[in-house]
């Protein structure tokens, strides 16, 4: 059965601190893995991942996949409040393209 | 104005009562979703439509119903509703054109709350 394992749970850091948060996964036929971010509304949209070792950007956000090891990371630099949310990882399950998700990790950073 | 639009935001009703939540889009997505989230538990799903006449059930269809009455509309049905069905729904679309396995699009959610 194809699953999501997400850690921390939840985390508190204050701003401009640096965290890494980790999407462990199991799938039969790996096609990509997708990161969200959930504030108060709707998922948006951040990453979707392809293939090993190719790190993704976007300002202070950053996402490299493990397809060896079965995991990614998301990296947040010089957090700021606006940061807190909730981040979710998914990927298409096996055979299908409905999407699993993980059960996030909540981050919170104080000012 | 959004591009994925979930209608009420709100609700609150009584066990037993009839539910409808709807969604539409014009994003000209051809796949439509309806997820459930519950605290600890993530996004779970509950239906989900590929195309107007292609509807599939997800990990927790029981006690839910959906209809796809055109390609922008997915509307999701509790026909007697239960308390443990209060939860955030939420409706998303991708589309199936160009590479596979596109992000999907979410709508901002209806909390529903069955006492």
């Amino acid at each position: 059965e194809d699953k999501v394992v997400q850690s921390p749970l939840s985390l508190v850091v204050h701003e401009g601190d640096t965290v890494t948060l980790n999407c462990s996964y199991e799938v039969t036929n790996f096609r990509s893995l997708l990161w969200y971010k959930q504030e108060k509304k709707a998922p948006t949209f951040l990453f979707m991942l392809t293939s090993s070792g190719i790190e993704k950007k976007s300002g202070r956000l950053s996402s490299i996949l493990d397809k060896k090891e079965l995991f990614s990371i998301l990296n947040i630099t010089a957090t700021q409040t606006g940061d807190s949310a909730v981040y979710l990882c998914a990927f298409p399950s096996s055979g299908t393209y409905k999407y699993i998700f993980g059960t996030g990790t909540r981050l919170k950073v104080l000012a | 104005d959004a591009d994925v639009t979930q209608t009420p935001r709100n609700r609150i009703t009584k066990t037993g009562k009839r539910i409808m939540l709807e969604c539409s889009q014009t994003k000209g997505h051809d796949r439509m979703y309806w997820y459930r989230q519950d605290p600890g538990l993530g996004l779970r799903l509950i239906y989900y439509s590929f195309d107007v006449k292609d509807i599939n059930k997800g990990e927790i269809s029981d006690g839910y119903s959906v209809s796809r009455q055109a390609q922008a509309k997915f509307s999701l049905s509790l026909e007697s509703a239960i308390p443990n069905q209060t939860a955030l729904y939420f409706c998303a679309t991708s589309d199936s054109r160009g590479y596979s396995n596109q992000p999907q699009h979410f709508g901002d959610g209806t909390r529903l709350s069955i006492l």
